[in-house]
Parts: C-alpha cells; sequence; structure tokens
C-alpha cells in the first residue's frame, strides 16, 4: 500500500542555518507530494507541492524536488527563522484512493 | 482554496458523554474527510463524509463510536460516542479541493476527556 516515511526528528537549528528534512514514499500508481506545516496550537497548512515527476514546489522560502528515481521529496530551506518553528508532514495522495498519507512529522525548532 | 471552520474550537468533556463537532466549508466540496491526531503524533484518517450515504470509516473506526452526518455540499459533522481519555486528541476535517487530490484543513477541535 501507499506509505510515507519522514525523518522523525525532533530538529534544532539555530537562525539562518540550512534545512533539510528527508521524506521517502511507496506508491502505487503516480502520486502528489505534498509538504504540510502545522504551528502550535493550528490545524495544518499546505505549504508547498509537486504533481509529477521532477516537479518543483517551493513556497515560502522552502522547496522540495519529487524525485521518482530515489522515491523522495525533501524538504529544504536555505535560511531558517524563529518563525519557521512548527512541525512539517510529508504526504502523497493518488487516484487509486481518496484518502491522503501522512508521515510521522518533523518537529523544527529554530533558536535565535 | 477553501475557507474551513470547525465548532468548539476545544472541549473538557466527561467521560461517558459524547460530543459533536461541526466543519463548515465556504463553498460546495465533493470530498470531505475526518482525521483523529493524537498528542505528538501524524494524522489518521478516520471515515469520508459522503454526502447523501453512510461515511466509509477506516479499519479501526465504526460507525457506532465515531457518526458522521454530511447532509450537503458545505457541512459535516462527526460524533464522539461514549467518550473514554484514550479520546482525547485532535479531532480535524479536512476538504479536498483541485485537480491534484490536495486537501485543505480546518482549525482542528481539541478534545479533552476526563
Amino acid at each position: 500500500g501507499n506509505s510515507v516515511t519522514q525523518m522523525e526528528g525532533p530538529v534544532t537549528l539555530s537562525e539562518e542555518a540550512f534545512l533539510t528534512i528527508n521524506c521517502t514514499y511507496t506508491a502505487t500508481g503516480y502520486p502528489s507530494l505534498f509538504w504540510y506545516v502545522q504551528y502550535p496550537g493550528e490545524g495544518l497548512q499546505l505549504l508547498l507541492k509537486a504533481t509529477k515527476a521532477d516537479d518543483k514546489g517551493s513556497n515560502k522560502g522552502f522547496e522540495a524536488t519529487y524525485r521518482k528515481e530515489t522515491t523522495s521529496f525533501h524538504l529544504e530551506k536555505g535560511s531558517v527563522q524563529v518563525s519557521d518553528s512548527a512541525v512539517y508532514f510529508c504526504a502523497l495522495a493518488t487516484s487509486n484512493n481518496n484518502d491522503m498519507r501522512f508521515g510521522a512529522g518533523t518537529r523544527l525548532t529554530v533558536k535565535p | 482554496s477553501a475557507v474551513i471552520s470547525q465548532k468548539p474550537s476545544r472541549d473538557i468533556c466527561q467521560r461517558g458523554t459524547s460530543l459533536t463537532i461541526q466543519c463548515q466549508v465556504d463553498s460546495q466540496v465533493t470530498m470531505m474527510f475526518w482525521y483523529r491526531q493524537q498528542p505528538g503524533q501524524s494524522l489518521t484518517l478516520i471515515a469520508t463524509a459522503n454526502q447523501g450515504s453512510e461515511a466509509t470509516y477506516e479499519s479501526g473506526f465504526v460507525i457506532d463510536k465515531f457518526p458522521i452526518s454530511r447532509p450537503n455540499l458545505t457541512f459535516s459533522t462527526l460524533t464522539v460516542s461514549n467518550m473514554s481519555p484514550e479520546d482525547s486528541s485532535i479531532y480535524l476535517c479536512s476538504v479536498e479541493f483541485g485537480e491534484s487530490y490536495e486537501q485543505y484543513f480546518g482549525p482542528g477541535t481539541r478534545l479533552t476527556v476526563t
């Protein structure tokens, strides 16, 4: 079945450091891939997405590239800010099923 | 995208009681879902709320415990019945929007059962 494996963390970085959160997936068919962010006390917000191989999703300085050959969708940001502190979820969805599969989530803390 | 609201935002309930959570969307959507997020964990799909028919439940979730209504294309309710402390979680509704299966989430209902 479809699944997502995500680096669990927690991850603690200093402000302006480089961020990578690893995500790999297993899926039948051709999944769409997503990163969601959950700020403290809030619901999930869609951060970025990619719908086919080699697509790059980007938003708010975050980027992730859909790599079919390595079945990966790693999240990166060149310079993190304190306001980026949140939990990040990798997810996939396909046309074969109605639901979305989520990774375990990675808690990021950015210190000034 | 869509604007999604949930009521209540949080509640503290006693063991054995029931709570109904409402989810309202500002536009008509075909697919609506209910998730549970236990403390410090990822999201688990409870069910797909189908308009005009019974909800489709995932393994481990049953209608008697989590009855769902979907009277139209903008509204759904989830009831958590006969609650126990193990039901303490955040409950989130979501809608599928667009052509790439992306989902948008409500702000969640934080439930504590004592």
